[in-house]
């Protein structure tokens, strides 16, 4: 099956650092990727949507400077989140979509975010 | 905007039962409806898709149905068992991609 990594798997840092995610496809190639967030005990929301090659296409309420997204790749989507605050402490998940999938995601194990 | 309830947030349930899960929306018309399971702090497993256009599907002890009409769906699993505990999600795919608030599902032994 398809298979997404994510890395690093939990990050502690300090306020006002930065942090970069990373979202990998093993497998396939991914010519779409997803970004998402979760709060404890709240469903996954969505914050962008990033296509190979083209810039990504933030959510509404999303600062797209904030959270810097980079689909260099069909394999590789990274995630940073700038300048980071106690209260982007979260749970981040990618998910990949192969071209030739029933429109599937295939998601990451998730990165857990602590900003102290 | 869109909006996606699922049935109750914590549901328990007898091994052996069939297990129940509700997903209404309202305000969208996707063209797939899939379900997920997620356990704690890991992401989302994919484990169906439906389309618009179908009624019903199944995979082993699952069993999907989509009332576009009713803008319903919901989510059997049947002979369950503690191994099925976890929270299922729901997502609308259409334009864009939305998740359900998820049902957290135990299977008592």
């Amino acid at each position: 099956g398809a298979v997404v990594s994510q890395h690093p798997s939990w990050v502690i840092c300090k306020s006002g650092t930065s942090v970069k995610i990373e979202c990998r496809s093993l497998d396939f190639q991914a010519t779409t990727m997803f970004w998402y967030r979760q709060f404890p005990k709240q469903s996954l929301m969505l914050m962008a949507t990033s296509n190979e090659g083209s810039k990504a296409t933030y959510e509404q309420g999303v600062e797209k400077d904030k959270f810097l997204i980079n689909h260099a790749s069909l394999t590789l989507s990274t995630l940073t989140v700038t300048s980071a605050h106690p209260e982007d402490s979260s749970f981040y998940i990618c998910s990949a979509r192969a071209a030739s999938s029933y429109n599937e995601q295939f998601f990451g194990p998730g990165t857990r975010l602590t900003v102290l | 905007s869109q909006k996606i309830e699922q049935n109750s947030e914590a549901l328990n349930i007898q091994e052996g039962k069939t297990a129940t899960l509700t997903c209404n929306y309202t305000n969208y018309s996707p063209a797939y409806l899939q379900w997920y399971r997620q356990d704690p702090g890991r992401g989302p497993v994919f484990l169906l898709l439906i389309r618009e256009n179908e009624k019903e599907k199944r995979k082993e002890r699952l069993k999907v149905t989509f009332d576009t009409t009713l803008k319903q769906s919901l989510f059997h699993i049947t002979a369950s068992q503690p191994a099925d505990s976890a929270t299922y999600l729901c997502a609308l795919d259409g334009n864009q991609f939305y998740f359900g608030t998820g049902t957290s599902l135990t299977v008592i032994p």
